[in-house]
This record gives C-alpha cells, sequence and structure tokens, in this order.
C-alpha cells in the first residue's frame, strides 16, 4: 500500500537534547511538509521541500531542521534551541508543489519534553 | 494575507442531525479550497476539495461549495452519524509563491451523540 509512514508515533526527549522524527512516503511524490499542531491553533507549517536537495522555511522554522537526500525521505530534527517543543508533528506530501494539488499527510509523531 | 477562519467549536449534535460547519477566507490570487478531517490520534485525511469559483466538493455525504463572492466554503451534511466525529480542517492553497503550501484554519471538533 502506498502512503506516509512516521516514527516513532509517541517520543519523548529530555530538555537541551535534539530529535530526529522520521517521514518516509513511497508515493513518488515531490514535495514534503512538516506541519506543527498545537490544541486550538491549527496546523503551522514548519519546513517544506519541493524537490530533493532543496528545502525552505515555512512560518515556524526556527528550532528546526531538515534534510532531503532522497525523494522519499524527509527526516525533521527538533532542536535544543526549539524553546517549546511538546506538541504533535504532522509530515505530508503532494504529487508535485501545486495549490491544485491535495496533500497526503502521515499518521503524525507526538513529542513530550520532559 | 492568506488566512482561513472557521467556526470556533466544540459542535455537539445528535444522530442524525443536520451539520454545518462555516468557513470563510482571505486570499490573494485565486485559491483552491480543501476541508480535511482528523479522527482521533490520526493524521489528516482529505474529505473534499474545489479548485474553483462555484465548484462543489462532496464525499461521504458532506458537502461544500466554493463561494467567491462570499470568500465561504462551508461544510454541510444532511444526516451526521456517530463515526462523524472528528476534527475538520478548512484549508486553503494558493498556486504561486510558497507553491502548494496549506492555510489552515484552527478546527472545528464535531462531537456526534447516539
Amino acid at each position: 500500500d502506498g502512503g506516509i509512514t512516521q516514527s516513532p508515533k509517541y517520543l519523548f526527549r529530555k530538555e537541551g537534547q535534539n530529535v530526529t522524527l522520521s517521514c518516509e512516503q513511497n508515493l513518488n511524490h515531490d514535495a514534503m511538509y512538516w506541519y506543527r499542531q498545537d490544541p486550538g491553533q491549527g496546523l503551522r507549517l514548519i519546513y517544506y521541500s519541493q524537490i530533493v536537495n532543496d528545502f525552505q522555511k515555512g512560518d515556524i522554522a526556527e528550532g528546526y531542521s531538515v534534510s532531503r537526500e532522497k525523494k522519499e525521505s524527509f527526516p525533521l530534527t527538533v532542536t535544543s534551541a526549539q524553546k517549546n517543543p511538546t506538541a504533535f508533528y504532522l509530515c505530508a506530501s503532494s504529487i508535485v508543489p501545486s495549490g491544485y494539488n491535495e496533500q497526503f499527510f502521515g499518521p503524525g509523531t507526538r513529542l513530550t519534553v520532559l | 494575507g492568506n488566512s482561513v477562519t472557521q467556526m470556533e467549536g466544540p459542535v455537539t449534535l445528535s444522530e442524525e442531525a443536520f451539520l454545518t460547519i462555516n468557513c470563510t477566507y482571505t486570499a490573494t490570487g485565486y485559491p483552491s479550497l480543501f476541508w480535511y478531517v482528523q479522527y482521533p490520534g490520526e493524521g489528516l485525511q482529505l474529505l473534499l476539495k474545489a479548485t474553483k469559483a462555484d465548484d462543489k466538493g462532496s464525499n461521504k455525504g458532506f458537502e461544500a461549495t466554493y463561494r467567491k463572492e462570499t470568500t465561504s466554503f462551508h461544510l454541510e451534511k444532511g444526516s451526521v452519524q456517530v463515526s462523524d466525529s472528528a476534527v475538520y480542517f478548512c484549508a486553503l492553497s494558493v498556486d504561486g509563491g510558497s507553491q502548494g503550501n496549506l492555510i489552515f484554519g484552527k478546527g472545528t471538533k464535531l462531537s456526534v451523540k447516539p
């Protein structure tokens, strides 16, 4: 089955530690996205990538980093510089980076900082 | 700038009641409009979409019509079921610029009681 996988589903981190969230897709999509979801605030864009080896900051990129070395993979690193990292993180992809195309979402990773 | 405003929840209905969730938008250019649904603990799934004015998106008994004159995309269903309990997000995407990026409303939680 084609789709997007995110791992792990739950992640706990101590303050001051970096942590990397995995996102893999086998849909052959060019574009990939990372969103952060907080209660009552909808989804906010962290980073997006329209093509391999290229990515752009979204609205709340501070304290996060990404890489796009392969078409199917777009890992997100939450660094110790992120002041309030506890949230639900969603990865998405679309066929091409066009406003007409829907985005497909993974199941999400819930990160808790202890 | 581009933004989406949707009615605040939570919305609680009895089974077989009529559902309306209001969504209005502000956008430069000609946006595509989407409704996504999120079931507890999961990622988002596309429910329906419309890419131009007067288009009607429909799926699983849900409908929404792209109204350019009122900049609205209200979600409706004639008879809700308990299984429709979820959070519903209205979103827009404008082609060009940050291509393909979705801008989300804050979400409306729907609870359907038997």
